[in-house]
């Protein structure tokens, strides 16, 4: 399985500051998932990294405030941009490991980069 | 569209006590379904999976079976410890790169 290592772990930020959160793969993958877990709620998917072309963001979620960089197979950040404190939440990245004929493809998930903003 | 319920938290149980998380599901055809854990201060781990009707996954004392005629996928333990306390999350995929979840079950085991 697949390792992913994120960081920041956790942060505290000021209002209107931006943060971008790295994730790493220790594998190449051709897609990389960005999720919100606001506190008590289930996961949103945010957007999908693909390498070399831009992020596809889902409703609700826009580039200029969630920009994203996919440089490589194993590597993609997440910028939360004019943080208010409605971006308090638990950022966490994901990949995709395909079963094939095995089974069905599983996500997988860094620990996660908890923000809290101020 | 394609969405997953799960039973309403938290829930709070007894070590040694039987564990029962509902899920059911709205999908057409046949998706993967996932149970995922979440630990405190940690990530979502993979618990256990299945990718057709009658399907048992399992893992760690934990099972649910795959059950089309009800669009279930309910989370069983027999005999749950305090290591057990996390929040759960019912998942399902269609088509291997889009995830539904559902929207977690607290659970705590007291001694």
């Amino acid at each position: 399985s697949a390792v992913i290592s994120q960081k920041p772990s956790r942060d505290i930020c000021q209002r209107g500051t931006s943060l971008t959160i790295q994730c790493q793969v220790d594998s190449q993958v051709t897609m990389m998932f960005w999720y919100r877990q606001q506190p008590g709620q289930s996961l949103t998917l945010i957007a999908t990294a693909n390498q070399g072309s831009e992020a596809t963001y889902e409703s609700g979620f826009v580039i200029d405030k969630f920009p994203i960089s996919r440089p490589n197979l194993t590597f993609s950040t997440l910028t939360v941009s004019n943080m208010s404190p409605e971006d308090s939440s638990i950022y966490l990245c994901s990949v995709v490991l395909e079963q094939g004929a095995a089974g069905a493809n599983v996500l997988t998930f860094g620990a996660g980069s908890r923000l809290t903003v101020l | 569209g394609d969405s997953v319920t799960q039973m309403e938290g938290p829930v709070t149980l007894s070590e040694e006590a039987f564990l029962t998380i509902n899920c059911t599901y709205t999908a057409t055809g046949y998706p993967s379904l996932f149970w995922y854990v979440q630990y405190p201060g940690e990530g979502l781990q993979l618990l256990l999976k299945a990718t057709k009707a009658d399907d048992k996954g399992s893992n760690k004392g934990f099972e649910a079976t795959y059950r089309k005629e009800t669009t279930s996928f309910h989370l069983e333990k027999g005999s749950v410890q305090v290591s057990d306390s996390a929040v759960y999350f019912c998942a399902l995929s269609h088509t291997g790169n889009q995830f539904y979840f559902g929207t977690g079950t607290s659970l705590t085991v007291i001694p």
